[in-house]
């Protein structure tokens, strides 16, 4: 089954302890990304990655860093939390070029940091 | 840059009724997709419908419909015969098309909660 897989699925953290949002998909697609959604806000771009070793900032990238070593996988590393990245964070990714409208996104991630 | 604007935080309807669902936009490009995204209390994103901007022809998919009005930047979603299982935050999106960048960003409103009472 095609899909984005994203672990842990909920988590509560404390703040300064770093911690790693894992997201993995199967479907041999070029393009990942990071969003965070907040009530009133809509989703928001983190970071996004177009190719193994090739990322770049989204609209919100202060406290995220990101890796892509590999095609399928795409973390998201909080260094160092605060209670203001408490979010719900989707990891998505699509085809490229010619299909890259074809958004698959994780199931989610729900992240406490108090 | 792109915005989206959805101004009913809220709408609610009676089952079996038809609801409309709006969404503004803002951008200078001229090829570009419009989305609908439903979000159940699953919190799962599910695509509902989108639109390619060439197109002059409104897509529609089952009971979903839009109305898009491209020179208005205008995208409205409309659910007929509305069912409980409808209830669901709801996000209108849009993504330039592939000639206008690398970035294939979805840039989302801020989403409208509806609630269909049986």
């Amino acid at each position: 089954e095609a899909q984005v897989t994203q672990n842990p699925r909920y988590l509560i953290t404390v703040t300064g302890k770093k911690l790693t949002v894992t997201c993995s998909q199967n479907m041999n697609h070029e393009y990942m990304s990071w969003y965070r959604q907040d009530p009133g806000l809509g989703l928001r771009q983190i970071y996004y990655s177009m190719n193994v070793e090739v990322t770049d900032k989204g609209d919100v990238p202060e406290g995220y860093k990101v890796s892509r070593k590999e095609k399928r996988n795409f973390p998201l590393i909080l260094e160092s939390p605060s209670p203001n990245q408490t979010s719900l964070y989707f990891c998505a990714s699509s085809p490229y070029r010619d299909r890259a409208y074809e958004q698959y996104f994780g199931p989610g991630t729900r992240l406490t940091v108090t | 840059a792109q915005t989206v604007t959805q101004s009913q935080p809220e709408m609610s309807v009676q089952e079996a009724e038809t609801v409309t669902l709006s969404c503004t936009y803002d951008t200078s490009e001229n090829n570009y997709y419009l989305f609908w995204y439903k979000q159940p209390p699953s919190r799962q994103m599910i695509l509902v419908i989108r639109q390619e901007a060439y197109k002059q022809q409104n897509a529609t998919e089952n009971r979903f419909s839009v109305n898009f009005q491209k020179a208005a930047k205008s995208f409205s979603l409309k659910i007929s015969d509305s069912q409980l299982g409808d209830t669901a935050m709801y996000f209108c999106a849009f993504m330039k098309h592939r000639s206008g960048g690398s970035n294939y960003k979805l840039t989302f409103g801020k989403g409208t909660l509806l609630t269909v009472n049986p």
